[in-house]
């Protein structure tokens, strides 16, 4: 089935630096490529998404880059700040019958003020 | 609040009881899904509807779960015989056609 893995785990990084987190998957009919960020305690929340039509997406300070030959993706978080601290999630998911989306194991970003 | 809505927020039970969670999806999202997260890990994708039709589900739903969604609008997942292993957060999403995915905030389920 399709895996998904992402790096780093932890990244710890001063306000107004940048921070980079990246994914690849396994399964080439991927199509569709979201982020979503999760706050202690709280719910997933999209951020930004991505599909294989489109090799980079922008959103103020958020950008996401796609490599379908490379089979991975990025997430950019630009001029960080302290309420950037969370666990950010990369997934995917392919046109079948349930669209469902294969998450990655996370990243937790701490921004230092 | 107009999101997906789930309850209860948190439930401790003892081993062997069995337990039901409910969902409701945001108005006219004909897709739910749930998922199940532990500590550190990303969500993993246990089961999917369409309207009122399961059309999917993982094999990490072992015989002791079952979803229903009988009128195609709330969902509710229910745990037989509960283990400590299923300590977890139990989390539904629903979406209309896109691929955007909203979640709730999901059911903190503690087995002692």
């Amino acid at each position: 089935g399709e895996n998904v893995e992402q790096h780093p785990s932890t990244l710890s990084v001063q306000e107004g630096d940048s921070a980079v987190i990246k994914c690849t998957y396994s399964d080439s009919a991927s199509n569709y490529f979201p982020w979503y960020k999760q706050e202690l305690g709280k719910r997933p929340q999209l951020i930004i998404d991505i599909r294989s039509n489109v090799g980079e997406k922008k959103d103020q300070r958020i950008a996401v880059t796609l490599n379908k030959t490379a089979k991975h993706f990025s997430l950019h978080i630009t001029e960080t700040q302290p309420e950037d601290s969370a666990v950010y999630f990369c997934a995917t998911s392919k046109k079948d019958s349930s669209y469902k989306l294969i998450f990655g194991s996370g990243t937790r970003l701490l921004v230092r003020p | 609040d107009t999101g997906v809505s789930q309850n209860p927020r948190h439930k401790i039970t003892k081993r062997g009881q069995n337990v039901t969670f409910r969902c409701d999806p945001i108005s006219e999202h004909n897709r739910l899904y749930w998922y199940r997260q532990t500590l550190g890990q990303g969500p993993e994708f246990l089961t999917y509807f369409q309207n009122e039709a399961q059309l999917e589900k993982s094999r990490l739903l072992s015989d002791r779960f079952s979803a229903e969604r009988p009128k195609g609008s709330f969902s509710t997942l229910e745990i037989q015989r509960t283990e400590q292993g299923d300590s977890a957060m139990y989390l539904c999403a629903s979406r209309r056609e896109s691929e955007k995915l909203f979640f709730g905030s999901g059911t903190q389920l503690s087995v002692l």
